[in-house]
C-alpha cells in the first residue's frame, strides 16, 4: 500500500529557530496538505497545495509558515521562527484527483519547541 | 471554521460490545467522514459519506449521514481489542471552486476495549 512518508519523526528545536518538516507524498497524488494536532486536541487544517501554489489556508497558517514543493517528490513545511505554542504533531497528507476527500495521512512529525 | 461537537469524549467497553458515537454541527455539511487514529500514527479514513441519509458500512463499522446534514453517527459492532484508538469525525461544507477541500475535525472519541 502506498504511503505518505514524513521526516523526521520527532524534532526538538529552540524557540526562535527555523524548522523544516519534510514529506514525500504518494507519487501519483496531486493535492497536498499540512495539518497539525496539539497534544490531546483535534486535528487542525493548516494549508492545501495544488499545481505549485497554495489553494487554501487557515488562520493558523500565518506569515511564519510557508510551504514548498522543491522537486517532484518532496513537500515541505517551514516554520520561520518557532514559538512554544507551535509544539504539536504535524501531519502531511495527499490525495489524487479522483478521491475528493480520500486523503492519505503520513505518520506525522512531533515538533517540540523548548 | 465550523465547529464539530463529537461525543462521547471517551468510552471504556468490554470486547464484544457494540459502540456508538456521534458528531453534530451547527452548520450544514455536504460531506462527513470518520477517521481512526492509532497512537503515534496519522488518521486513517474509515468511512466517507456524501449524501444526506446515506448509510454506509465497512465491515463491522456503520456510519450514517443525518438527514438534516448537521450530524453523523458511527457504530462499531462486536468490538475487538484492536478497535482501540481515537475516532474522529470530519466534515466539509460546500467547497468553492478554488477550495483545497480542507477538512474540519471533531475533538475525537477515545475508545478503550478490554478483552
Amino acid at each position: 500500500e502506498p504511503e505518505v512518508t514524513q521526516t523526521p519523526s520527532h524534532q526538538v528545536t529552540q524557540m526562535g529557530q527555523e524548522v523544516i518538516l519534510r514529506c514525500v507524498p504518494i507519487s501519483n497524488h496531486l493535492y497536498f496538505y499540512w495539518y497539525r494536532q496539539i497534544l490531546g486536541q483535534k486535528v487542525e487544517f493548516l494549508v492545501s497545495f495544488y499545481n505549485n501554489e497554495i489553494s487554501e489556508k487557515s488562520e493558523i497558517f500565518d506569515d511564519q509558515f510557508s510551504v514548498e514543493r522543491p522537486d517532484g517528490s518532496n513537500f515541505t513545511l517551514k516554520i520561520r521562527s518557532t514559538k512554544l505554542e507551535d509544539s504539536a504533531m504535524y501531519f502531511c497528507a495527499s490525495r489524487d484527483r479522483d478521491r475528493t476527500y480520500g486523503y492519505t495521512f503520513g505518520s506525522g512529525t512531533r515538533l517540540t519547541v523548548v | 471554521g465550523q465547529q464539530l461537537n463529537q461525543s462521547p469524549q471517551s468510552m471504556f467497553i468490554q470486547e464484544g460490545e457494540d459502540v456508538s458515537m456521534n458528531c453534530t454541527s451547527s452548520s450544514i455539511f455536504n460531506t462527513w467522514l470518520w477517521y481512526k487514529q492509532d497512537p503515534g500514527e496519522g488518521p486513517v479514513l474509515l468511512i466517507a459519506l456524501y449524501k444526506a441519509g446515506e448509510l454506509t458500512s465497512n465491515g463491522r463499522l456503520t456510519a450514517q449521514f443525518g438527514i438534516t446534514r448537521k450530524d453523523s453517527f458511527l457504530n462499531i459492532s462486536a468490538s475487538i481489542p484492536s478497535d482501540v484508538g481515537i475516532y474522529f469525525c470530519a466534515g466539509r461544507v460546500s467547497p468553492t471552486s478554488n477550495s483545497g477541500y480542507a477538512l474540519n475535525f471533531g475533538k475525537g472519541t477515545s475508545l478503550l476495549v478490554t478483552p
